[in-house]
């Protein structure tokens, strides 16, 4: 059974500060995403990684995939406050459903 | 272009008490998706349907059936709520299948079962 484990589950910084997110999953997927969510909101794709050593970048935040280490980090490049949000990974697993970790919920204070 | 829609988008009901949640997609996009988000959790799959008139079962299926008689249409529905099906559920859609493509997903419904 796939498991899919974020952490931080809860990330307080300051502006200007670099971060990383952490998704690690626990059996075989070639497929990773990662979705925004702000508060009382809907999910917003972000990324999709699809093979290993995939990296993907849009500005401030950059994702990047090790599927021989089952996992996947979210990289915050000089955070703002606007980046504050529920960050999502979620895995596919053999099914093709996703599997999703419980999430990162980012704080970024003036 | 709306996307995803859902309705109702807040809901209050007595234990036993049926309702239907409605969403609505126009983007012609044949995988559609029930998921609930309940605190501290990522979300779980109810059911899924793979194409108008089909569905399966997701991770979490019990106490919901779900119908899809039109391809933008997928209909959850509880017969008998419980406290436990308190929660926000949301519905998604993809053009291929979820293990190859991006879901988008509606607002949300807020449903909270007394």
């Amino acid at each position: 059974e796939l498991k899919v484990e974020q952490n931080p589950l809860f990330l307080s910084m300051q502006e200007g500060k670099n971060y990383t997110i952490y998704c690690n999953y626990s059996t075989t997927s070639d497929r990773l995403y990662w979705y925004r969510q702000d508060p009382g909101k809907s999910l917003e794709s972000l990324f999709v990684l699809l093979s290993n050593g995939a990296v993907k970048q849009e500005g401030r935040l950059m994702a990047s995939l090790d599927t021989k280490a089952r996992l996947s980090t979210l990289h915050i490049t000089a955070a703002v406050h606007d980046l504050s949000a529920t960050y999502f990974c979620a895995v596919s697993d053999s099914n093709y459903q996703l599997i999703w970790g419980a999430g990162t919920k980012l704080i970024i204070k003036p | 272009n709306a996307g995803v829609t859902q309705t109702p988008k807040f809901r209050v009901l007595k234990t036993g008490q049926s309702m239907t949640l409605l969403c609505a997609q126009d983007m012609n996009h044949e995988y559609m998706y029930w998921y609930r988000q309940d605190p501290g959790m990522g979300l779980r799959l109810i059911h899924y349907s793979v194409g108008e008139g089909t569905t399966a079962k997701g991770e979490v299926p019990d106490g919901y059936n779900v119908s899809r008689l039109k391809k933008q249409n997928f209909l959850l529905g509880l017969e008998s709520a419980a406290p436990s099906q308190t929660s926000v559920y949301f519905c998604a859609s993809s053009y291929f299948s979820v293990g190859t493509d991006t879901q988008y997903f509606g607002p949300g419904t807020r449903l909270t079962v007394l």
